[in-house]
């Protein structure tokens, strides 16, 4: 069955340090997502991305964050400056089209911010 | 604004047993209602997804339902198995452009066997 990938299932970093996280959405998808969970919390959407370029984002999705898909494939998140309340498991989620279709959600990377 | 509650937090039944967990949505415009299951450290598995159109969908021992102007969803699990023990959100599709999903916090479910 077709799966969304992300990579690194963990990273550890520093505050103040950049983290790109990466994602490869199912390949006929079109609309793509990044949601994050902070431990113990709900699950929280941040930005959707379709065409090139956000749809939508949340008041989460300050300057410090940014999505691109610079190869047509894979899908990152660029936190820019990491601060120590960005520690959270980050998902990547992808579904053909918006509104009445399943998401389906990657196993999701730890962000670990020391 | 779309809030999602779901109760209980946790439930902690022994194998065999049926069980009902509730989710409920403060705005009934919604597209659809998924539930998910999330085992701990892992990512979100799709189970089930109702549109806004319809009343019940199954799969297996899983059948979730929906009330949309009541603002309810159920998610029933039949002859309970200690495998079944995980997280189980739930989920809304909001109407009116929105494209994110709204989450629950979750009930976390423990089958003892």
């Amino acid at each position: 069955e077709p799966e969304v990938t992300q990579t690194p299932s963990h990273q550890v970093t520093q505050m103040g340090q950049e983290v790109i996280l990466r994602c490869v959405p199912i390949s006929n998808h079109l609309y793509f997502y990044w949601y994050r969970q902070i431990l113990g919390q709900k699950v929280e959407f941040l930005v959707s991305f379709y065409n090139n370029e956000i749809s939508e984002k949340s008041e989460i999705f300050d300057d410090q964050f940014s999505v691109e898909r610079p190869d047509g494939s894979n899908f990152t998140l660029k936190i820019r400056s990491t601060k120590l309340e960005d520690s959270a498991m980050y998902f990547c989620a992808s579904r053909v089209y918006a509104g009445a279709n399943v998401l389906t959600f990657g196993a999701g990377s730890r962000l670990t911010v020391l | 604004k779309q809030e999602v509650t779901q109760i209980p937090a946790a439930l902690s039944v022994p194998e065999g047993e049926n069980l009902v967990l509730n989710c409920s949505f403060t705005d009934s415009a919604i597209y659809n209602l998924q539930w998910f299951r999330q085992d701990p450290g892992k990512g979100l598995t799709s189970l089930l997804l109702i549109q806004s159109s319809q009343r019940e969908q199954t799969s297996g021992r899983l059948n979730a339902s929906l009330d949309k102007s009541s603002g309810r969803s159920t998610l029933y699990i039949a002859a309970s198995q200690p495998g079944d023990s995980a997280t189980y959100l739930c989920a809304v599709d909001p109407q009116g452009g929105s494209e994110k999903l709204v989450f629950g916090k979750g009930t976390k479910l423990t089958v003892n066997p």
